[in-house]
C-alpha cells in the first residue's frame, strides 16, 4: 500500500501570509494526488487535482506542485476563511487511495 | 453535475448490522469504481472500501476485511456498503467517492454511523 506523510501537523500563520504544505509518497504516484480543505462537521472540499489543478471555483491563492513522491500546497496569502484542516490524498489506483495525517491551519 | 448522496447511517448496538446507500447522478456510474472513506470523530480521512466498474474486483482495508461488504446496483446507480459485526471504533462518518482519472475525485456529503450500547 503506498502511505502519504503529510507534514507538518499543525501550523500557526496570520492573515497575509505564505504557507506550505508537503505530502510525500512511499513510492511514485506520478500526479495523481488530490488537496482537500475541511471544516468542522463538513465534508472535504476539493481544492486541487492532479497534483496542479485548481478545482473550479477554488481562489486562484491556492496551488499545487510536484510529481512522483513529493507534493506542496501553498496558500499565497492567507485569508480568514481559510483556517481549517488540509488532508492529500492520493488516487495513483483504483484499488486503494490513502491520505495524509492532516495539516490543522490555525490563527496565530 | 456529479452528485453523491449518501443514507443509512444511525445509532446501532455492537455487534448489529447496517447497510449504508450511496445514490449517484450526473455521470455514467456504470464506469467508475467507488470508494468509501470514513472518518471517526476528531480523527483524519480513511479509506475503507473499493469496487470496480463492473462489481467483479472489491478490495477492503485491513479493519474492515471480512466484517464490511461492498457492493453496486448499476441499474439503480447505486453503491452500498454492508456493516457487520459492528464495533465502537467504527463509529464515523461514512463518505462515498468517486475518484477517476479524467477530473477530480467527488464526494458525497456522508451519513453518520454511530456504535453504542
Amino acid at each position: 500500500d503506498i502511505q502519504m506523510t503529510q507534514s507538518p501537523s499543525t501550523l500557526s500563520a496570520s492573515v497575509g501570509d505564505r504557507v506550505t504544505i508537503t505530502c510525500r509518497a512511499s513510492q511514485s504516484i506520478s500526479n495523481w494526488l488530490a488537496w482537500y480543505q475541511q471544516k468542522p462537521g463538513k465534508a472535504p472540499k476539493l481544492l486541487i487535482f492532479k497534483a496542479s489543478s485548481l478545482e473550479s471555483g477554488v481562489p486562484s491563492r491556492f496551488s499545487g506542485s510536484g510529481s512522483g513522491t513529493k507534493f506542496t500546497l501553498t496558500i499565497s496569502s492567507l485569508q480568514p476563511d481559510d483556517f481549517a484542516t488540509y488532508y492529500c490524498q492520493q488516487y495513483n489506483s483504483y484499488s486503494s487511495i490513502t491520505f495524509g495525517q492532516g495539516t490543522r491551519l490555525e490563527i496565530k | 453535475q456529479v452528485q453523491l448522496v449518501e443514507s443509512g447511517g444511525g445509532v446501532v448496538h455492537p455487534g448489529r448490522s447496517l447497510r449504508l446507500s450511496c445514490a449517484a447522478s450526473g455521470f455514467t456510474f456504470s464506469n467508475y469504481p467507488i470508494h468509501w472513506v470514513r472518518q471517526a470523530p476528531g480523527k483524519g480521512l480513511e479509506w475503507v472500501a473499493v469496487l470496480s466498474y463492473d462489481g467483479n474486483s472489491q478490495y477492503y482495508a485491513d479493519a474492515v476485511k471480512g466484517r464490511f461488504t461492498i457492493s453496486r446496483d448499476n441499474s439503480k446507480n447505486t453503491l452500498y456498503l454492508h456493516l457487520n459485526s459492528l464495533r465502537p471504533e467504527d463509529t464515523a462518518v461514512y463518505y462515498c467517492v468517486r475518484v477517476g482519472h479524467d477530473g477530480g475525485p467527488n464526494w458525497g456529503q456522508g451519513t453518520l454511523v454511530t456504535v453504542s450500547s
